[in-house]
């Protein structure tokens, strides 16, 4: 069956470390894998985009790899800070020929003063 | 900074009712979703929409469900006969054909089904 799997566990670090969130997928073929930031009782925003052609992407603090052999997408949040606090969703869009996102579980992420 | 705009925020039903949740996507945008999200559960994919139809849709939404653009800014999520297992956070969405800039959601819509 398909799965995105991402750690159920929160993910607590201090402030300053980088954060590391894993996404991983069976039986899916992506061409576009995304991450997006959920706060409590509001919608995902997006964060950034991936495509299967590229191995890695940065955008400020934040860096997402894609490996399609592992099946596995790894984001990167540097420097962290409390404000960085949040849900992270991975998302997979396997380009079809029409838009459909499919959300992971989420990682929950604290960032400790 | 555009944004998709749900009403109401919160919605209290009782079971069997039909409710109506509104959406006004970004202007530009082509393409159109509804997901929902239970409970402390992941985000779950309804209906995509494009060019005025269904461009895909999940095993969730069955006929109890219907949704309709019918204007030229409006687009709407209609939930028949609901049931207790409806109650979920309905998130309404829109994408522009360039995927880089991802989707952007609205806030929600709380639905409560007693």
């Amino acid at each position: 069956s398909q799965k995105i799997e991402q750690n159920s566990e929160a993910l607590n670090i201090q402030e300053g470390k980088t954060a590391t969130l894993t996404c991983n997928y069976t039986n899916y073929s992506p061409a576009y894998l995304q991450w997006y930031r959920q706060d409590p009782g509001r919608g995902p925003v997006f964060l950034l985009l991936i495509r299967e052609n590229e191995k890695e992407k940065r955008k400020e603090r934040l860096k997402v790899t894609f490996d399609t052999t592992l099946k596995q997408s790894l984001f990167h949040i540097t420097a962290s800070q409390p404000a960085d606090s949040a849900t992270y969703l991975c998302a997979l869009d396997e380009d079809t020929g029409f838009q459909k996102l499919v959300f992971g579980t989420g990682t929950r992420l604290l960032v400790s003063p | 900074e555009p944004e998709v705009t749900q009403t109401p925020s919160h919605q209290v039903t009782q079971m069997g009712q039909e409710v109506i949740l509104r959406c006004v996507p970004i202007s530009n945008h082509l393409y159109f979703y509804w997901y929902r999200q239970i409970l402390g559960q992941k985000v779950e994919f309804l209906v995509s929409f494009y060019n005025n139809e269904i461009s895909e849709k999940s095993e969730i939404f069955d006929d109890q469900f219907s949704v309709e653009r019918p204007d030229g800014s409006n687009f709407t999520l209609k939930i028949r006969s609901t049931k207790l297992e409806d109650s979920a956070m309905y998130f309404c969405a829109s994408s522009p054909t360039d995927r880089n800039y991802g989707y952007t959601f609205g806030s929600g819509t709380r639905l409560t089904v007693v």
